[in-house]
């Protein structure tokens, strides 16, 4: 079964900090990854996706993502962070074999202090 | 295109009522899900479908029910309200045939409350 887990429950920046989420999955196969940020009392909306080919990924508002297939590894990352990116962030994986469903980790809160 | 429209956006429940939480979508998708959200849990699937008459079972279906009578509705049954089914519920869908993926696409939630 696959599975995700999300290291960082909370972080707290300040405006213009650089920002990295850890993401780690387990599932031995071929895998889609997905992050996703639910601003406050919004639902979730994807930030950037993997599917195939090169492993860093360019997502909206200027995250990405570093696919390493080696670490299991799908961390997010934004070199300077702005007061509206204070939202939760999931991270989510699905195998793209004959899985159904996509799992998403816990989530973590971000807030970024102005 | 709507997207994943759900209604309602908020309810409060008695315990022991019942209630139908909708979803719609009109991207075609033929998976849908139902999550519940609960703080610091992230997301638990209740149920989802993989094509219109299929259901299936997540990892948190007790109390729920769910049914596919067409490919655009997918609606969550709160038979017996109890206080631990309060919680944010979120509709999602996506499309995935012969090689061809998107991602979850979700709706706007229903904040339940019951007391």
């Amino acid at each position: 079964a696959q599975s995700v887990s999300q290291h960082n429950h909370h972080v707290i920046l300040s405006e213009a900090a650089s920002l990295e989420l850890g993401c780690n999955y387990s599932y031995g196969g071929t895998v889609n990854l997905f992050w996703y940020v639910q601003y406050p009392g919004q639902h979730l909306q994807l930030l950037l996706k993997y599917f195939s080919g090169d492993p860093l990924v360019k997502g909206i508002k200027g995250f990405e993502a570093e696919f390493i297939k080696s670490k299991f590894s799908f961390n997010l990352r934004k070199p300077s962070v702005q007061w509206s990116d204070t939202a939760e962030y999931f991270c989510a994986v699905k195998s793209s074999g004959g899985s159904y469903i996509p799992t998403f980790g816990r989530g973590t809160s971000l807030i970024v202090h102005p | 295109n709507a997207g994943v429209t759900q209604t309602p956006k908020f309810r409060i429940l008695k315990i022991g009522q019942s209630m139908t939480l909708q979803c719609t979508q009109d991207m075609n998708h033929n998976y849908m899900y139902w999550y519940r959200q609960d703080p610091g849990m992230g997301l638990k699937l209740i149920y989802y479908s993989v094509g219109a008459g299929i259901t299936d079972k997540g990892e948190v279906p007790n109390g729920y029910n769910v049914s596919r009578s067409t490919t655009e509705d997918f609606p969550l049954r709160l038979e017996l309200a109890a206080p631990s089914q309060t919680s944010v519920y979120f509709c999602a869908s996506r499309f995935s045939l012969q090689g061809r993926n998107t991602e979850a696409f979700f709706g706007q939630g229903t904040r339940l409350t019951v007391v």
